[in-house]
């Protein structure tokens, strides 16, 4: 694809119920992070994947959260028994090799989760 | 602990005025910054990295590691360039201890 691909666009949960995001990374690219943005805050890291391993998962805020990667491109972020706290933009970046803030990596536009 | 402080939420400019929008950062190590930018109903994107010490858009950032901080400049504002600005802060070579600020919401006054 042109970029990284993020669904739903939007998803409004009942508190309590399971959700999955997915992020469709570009072609080939080795790493993929996923970040949270709660309303007025910047992104807070959530984990990072090289290839199908994830190799920090010390920004998930609690055991609800879990994320993957199977075949080292397709990467879902679930949350379960979901609350009002993890309402936030949940955004997905994948770079060539290198980390965040090198020039190969590329944001998606985000999953805006709202939690009611 | 807040790595990375953007003091102003929200700033304003009128258009050929000079803008800065400041970054503060804490870290004891040798700090990589960046600053990433939000255009309207777009997606988040690298603007400008401290090492490379280049002028993106009219964009200028200095590190300044006695002050620890790294204010973006640019000396005549347009209206384009109004979004929304992170500066971002990276403790690792992979990036994935990196650290955004809170944000600063510049808006250009034609």
């Amino acid at each position: 694809g042109a970029g990284v691909s993020q669904s739903p666009r939007y998803k409004v949960a009942k508190r309590g119920q399971d959700v999955a995001l997915r992020c469709d990374p570009i072609s080939g690219h080795v790493s993929l992070f996923w970040y949270q943005q709660a309303l007025g805050q910047g992104p807070e890291f959530l984990t990072y994947f090289q290839n199908e391993a994830q190799l920090d998962k010390s920004g998930l805020p609690s055991d609800r959260f879990f994320a993957e990667r199977p075949e080292g491109s397709v990467s879902t972020l679930k949350i379960q028994r979901t609350q009002q706290e993890d309402s936030a933009v949940y955004l997905c970046a994948s770079s060539l090799a290198g980390g965040v803030g090198t020039t190969e990596a590329f944001f998606g536009q985000g999953t805006r989760l709202t939690v009611v | 602990a807040q790595r990375v402080t953007q003091p102003e939420k929200l700033l304003s400019v009128f258009k050929g005025a000079p803008v800065e929008l400041k970054c503060n950062y804490s870290y004891s190590g040798s700090p990589e910054l960046f600053w990433y930018v939000q255009y309207s109903r777009q997606r988040l994107q690298l603007l400008l990295r401290h090492i490379s010490r280049e002028s993106i858009k009219g964009f200028t950032a200095d590190l300044n590691k006695g002050e620890t901080s790294f204010h973006l400049k640019k000396p005549f504002a347009q209206e384009e360039d109004s979004a929304m600005y992170y500066c971002a802060l990276s403790t690792s070579p992979t990036g994935n201890q990196f650290y955004f600020g809170t944000g600063t919401s510049l808006t250009v006054i034609p």
